[in-house]
């Protein structure tokens, strides 16, 4: 079976410092994986998606995600945070039949 | 514009009530999804349907039931035999490629409170 992990639910950081988001994922084939943000009570929209193609993936808003498979990992970062990044992030790893399964989400918090 | 809509955004229910909760895309996708969402637990996939006029429980269907007679529409309806079903609804639609590699597309959910 496939999961994902979210280590901290909560980060903090300050507006204009670098923002990393862990994930780890299990999988037994090659993984599609998947970061979306979610702003309070609003749908999630994808910030970007692996699919084996390039393993440094470039999404919106700045965001960024390096495939490592070595690690089983599948950070997302950004070089500097902005006061609109506050929201909660959720990894997710692709399995058959179109299911995702989804991180427990991690909340950033951007103070001034 | 393409996209989900989903409503109504709050719904409170009684004790004892069925209630159903509407999602509508014009995406043109096969496949939808509907997905609880708690404080703390990520989302937890409730039904899918990969085509009209079928569907597959996910993780937590218990109390839950669902019917796809239209492509565009996927409605949920919760009812009475869920124990707690006070939280945040989200359906989602994607194309249905067979992989684990498609987007989904998400609603803007559905608020529930049972009172």
């Amino acid at each position: 079976a496939q999961s994902v992990t979210q280590l901290g639910s909560h980060v903090s950081v300050s507006e204009g410092a670098l923002v990393l988001l862990r994930c780890n994922y299990s999988s037994s084939v090659p993984p599609y994986l998947f970061w979306y943000v979610q702003y309070p009570n609003q749908g999630l929209q994808l910030l970007l998606k692996y699919t084996s193609a390039a393993t440094l993936v470039k999404g919106i808003n700045g965001f960024e995600a390096e495939f490592k498979k070595s690690e089983t990992s599948f950070h997302l970062t950004k070089p500097s945070a902005h006061m609109s990044d506050a929201a909660e992030y959720f990894c997710a790893v692709g399995s058959g039949f179109q299911k995702l399964v989804f991180g427990t989400g991690t909340r950033l918090l951007v103070s001034p | 514009d393409g996209g989900i809509t989903q409503s109504p955004k709050y719904l409170f229910r009684k004790e004892g009530q069925n209630v159903t909760l509407s999602c509508e895309q014009n995406l043109n996708h096969d496949a939808m999804y509907w997905y609880r969402q708690d404080p703390g637990q990520g989302l937890r996939l409730i039904y899918y349907s990969q085509i009209v006029n079928d569907f597959q429980k996910g993780d937590i269907a218990e109390g839950y039931s669902v019917s796809r007679e239209k492509k565009e529409s996927f409605p949920l309806t919760v009812t009475s035999a869920q124990k707690n079903p006070t939280a945040f609804y989200l359906c989602a639609s994607s194309i249905a490629s067979g992989s684990g590699e498609d987007t989904q597309y998400f609603g803007p959910g559905t608020r529930l409170t049972v009172l």
